[in-house]
């Protein structure tokens, strides 16, 4: 039973570029969330997904944006990359059948922005 | 909106011994989780531990388990017999019943001495 898949491992790109990860979802869930965590610092909520929508939003600029497709997988997209965005942006999937918690999460993405 | 504080950011313990690990919250939410997450240096942020705020009884999990306190919004970790894998970032979250997101505290880096 597969978990939680991130995809790059690594990614290094250059201040105003744009960039696109992609998550795939532990079998038999349904949502996706994501989380920037920055080095040192607990993960912060960036979005979350259900039904190809975003259902909830944390405190992120509009150059954070996400995609679900129909088979619940995720991609999390930034555009005009700064500094400040350079992070580990980890994955988590979880059930809306399944009342509450847990998310399983993935081993993110490190992201480095020069 | 919730908050999370962990005000310990390094500790360390000799290996078979017993130690804790601090955090507060606060919540307006009646209905909440709390977990406690591990995070080595594989990155995968995994699940040690969870408590339903509704239930009176202290959640455990072989050697580990928590201090629930409700009224002083408190929700601290102990580690018993304490192995070597037991090294990495400990982080605190609370989930609220009505939101999607967890809410992460800023980490407790756990040294495990042989």
């Amino acid at each position: 039973d597969a978990g939680v898949t991130q995809s790059p491992t690594h990614l290094i790109k250059t201040r105003g570029q744009q960039v696109t990860l992609r998550c795939s979802p532990k079998s038999g869930h349904d949502t996706v969330s994501w989380y920037q965590q920055a080095l040192g610092q607990g993960p912060q909520f960036i979005f979350q997904y259900y039904e190809e929508e975003e259902r909830q939003r944390g405190n992120f600029p509009d150059r954070f944006s996400g995609h679900q497709f129909p088979n619940y997988s995720s991609e999390l997209n930034v555009n005009a990359l700064l500094l400040g965005d350079s992070a580990l942006y980890l994955c988590a999937s979880s059930s809306v059948a399944r009342q509450g918690p847990p998310l399983h999460f993935g081993n993110g993405t490190r992201l480095t922005v020069t | 909106a919730q908050t999370v504080t962990q005000s310990q950011p390094e500790m360390s313990v000799q290996e078979a011994e017993t130690v804790t690990l601090s955090c507060t919250y606060d919540t307006s939410e009646s209905d909440y989780y709390l977990f406690w997450y591990k995070q080595p240096p594989s990155r995968q942020m995994i699940l040690v531990i969870r408590q339903e705020a509704y239930k009176q009884q202290n959640a455990t999990e072989n050697r580990f388990s928590v201090n629930f306190q409700k009224a002083a919004k408190s929700f601290s970790l102990k580690i018993s017999d304490s192995q070597l894998g037991d090294a990495a970032m400990y982080f605190c979250a609370a989930q609220g019943g009505s939101a999607r997101q967890l809410t992460f505290g800023s980490g407790t880096q756990l040294t495990v001495l042989p």
